[in-house]
């Protein structure tokens, strides 16, 4: 029972290229999320899963899109990175039976130069 | 809206002595307020959450938060610090008609001296 993982763990980019993060489940959680986690900035959301085939924005979307893949899997991706995009990326999930509480994977580490 | 205001963004403590993390929130709807530690280069994890029964709530490694209304208010305390409790400590709020939307402070980070 892993909970919430993610991949990579870290990663260096450059201006202008693009990748995608995975997110995995195995909480049978409806609601999944990614945040970035910014120096004095606490967690912002940028986009949500509700529930699998919806997704929504959050409070910093621009730059990111996102899929969910089914019921398992969230991924966010980068089509051309930026360097203001260089943070700290959290997935987290929620379910119902657990209420409000969400769940964090370990986080990945990005850096654009 | 709903936001949150965690005044202290460092706070330093000997072990042994009593901790005080302040959080403030503003929420136009009954608010649901949760706590969230962070160790360094690891993931959140659930410190206790308040979500509209006793106002007084535990939470795990001896930590306690009250919820005050009139003063809008959710400080998390801990009796006596522990060197493991040198982290980065985040207060949320949610709002209970959308369960989707979480709004995180800024942080506190706890420093815990020998």
């Amino acid at each position: 029972n892993a909970g919430v993982t993610q991949t990579p763990k870290f990663q260096v980019l450059k201006t202008g290229q693009s990748m995608t993060l995975q997110c995995a489940q195995d909480m049978n959680h409806n609601s999944m999320y990614w945040y970035r986690q910014d120096p004095g900035m606490g967690l912002r959301l940028i986009y949500y899963s509700a529930s699998e085939g919806t997704t929504d924005k959050g409070e910093v979307p621009n730059g990111y899109n996102v899929s969910r893949l089914n019921k398992r899997e969230f991924s966010l991706r980068l089509e051309s990175a930026a360097p203001s995009q260089t943070s700290v990326y959290f997935c987290a999930t929620r379910g119902l039976a657990g209420g409000e509480t969400q769940y964090f994977g370990p986080g990945t580490r990005l850096l654009v130069l | 809206a709903q936001s949150v205001t965690q005044l202290d963004s460092h706070v330093s403590v000997s072990e042994g002595t009593p901790v005080l993390l302040r959080c403030n929130y503003s929420s136009s709807y009954s608010p649901s307020l949760f706590w969230y530690v962070q160790h360094p280069n690891k993931g959140l994890q659930l410190l206790l959450k308040y979500t509209s029964a006793a106002t007084l709530v535990k939470g795990i490694n001896g930590f306690e938060a009250e919820f005050k209304k009139s003063e809008t208010s959710f400080h998390l305390t801990k009796p006596s610090a522990h060197m493991s409790d040198a982290a980065e400590y985040f207060c949320v709020v949610s709002d209970r008609r959308n369960f989707n939307k979480f709004y995180f402070g800024s942080g506190t980070k706890l420093n815990v001296k020998p």
